[in-house]
């Protein structure tokens, strides 16, 4: 499994957008790229998945560059809600499909100031 | 998305007694799920895999006698931590994969232990 390397913490503003980026230099060809968000006391909930190039969804931005080499999750506008913290996951589609583990990193704790 | 539901949410108990957490998956079947471990201000720690119908697989310092799994059907994993002791307080999370999806692996929503 690809390691996964990413700021400790964040801090914004409502209203800003914010942007968590995780590097992940030794991802391989099979490899897709997971953000997961987590509040105190809950499960992880999925945000959002990709493999290259920009994927978006209602509510955020994965941006990939062309060597994978890193990712960078894009919250628009962020919310005090949206304080969390935010793990990047790399992992073979074939975990997925063979029903394989999936390791965290230690995370960005986002905080989010009004 | 699909539904991990954990129970119980929360729960206290004495030292040296036992304690089981169920893991369902409420609107798909899942051959694997995953039970992981949380201390405060950490990340999730994967503690076993949990494969229907066999053995659990325990990560490298887990004591599988000690974190019980059976997994006995599609929909239904449980962890029973045994002979608890106060060390073991922490939030315990499952995961599941739904067999007909690729990409997604779905959270319960924890269940926190605390041992008195």
């Amino acid at each position: 499994l690809a390691k996964t390397t990413q700021p400790i913490s964040m801090d914004s503003y409502e209203g800003q957008e914010v942007n968590i980026t995780c590097s992940h230099n030794n991802i391989a060809t099979n490899d897709y790229i997971t953000w997961y968000q987590q509040f105190p006391s809950q499960g992880p909930r999925f945000i959002i998945q990709g493999y290259k190039t920009k994927v978006t969804n209602e509510v955020a931005s994965l941006f990939i560059p062309a060597d994978r080499k890193s990712s960078t999750l894009s919250l628009p506008r962020v919310s005090l809600s949206d304080t969390a913290v935010y793990y990047c996951l790399v992992a073979s589609v074939m975990i997925y499909n063979q029903g394989g583990k999936l390791i965290f990193g230690q995370g960005t704790e986002l905080s989010v100031k009004p | 998305g699909a539904v991990v539901s954990q129970h119980p949410s929360w729960v206290i108990c004495k030292s040296g007694t036992s304690v089981k957490i169920e893991c369902r998956s409420l609107d798909f079947q899942a051959t694997t799920m995953f039970w992981y471990r949380q201390f405060p201000k950490q990340s999730l720690m994967l503690m076993a895999t949990s494969n229907e119908g066999s053995k659990a697989t325990y990560e490298q310092g887990v004591e599988k006698d000690k974190f019980l799994i059976n997994h006995a059907s599609l929909t239904l994993s449980t962890l029973t931590v045994t002979s608890a002791h106060p060390e073991d307080s922490s939030f315990y999370i499952c995961s599941a994969r739904d067999v007909g999806s690729r990409t997604e692996a779905f959270f319960g929503q924890g269940t926190r232990l605390t041992v008195v």
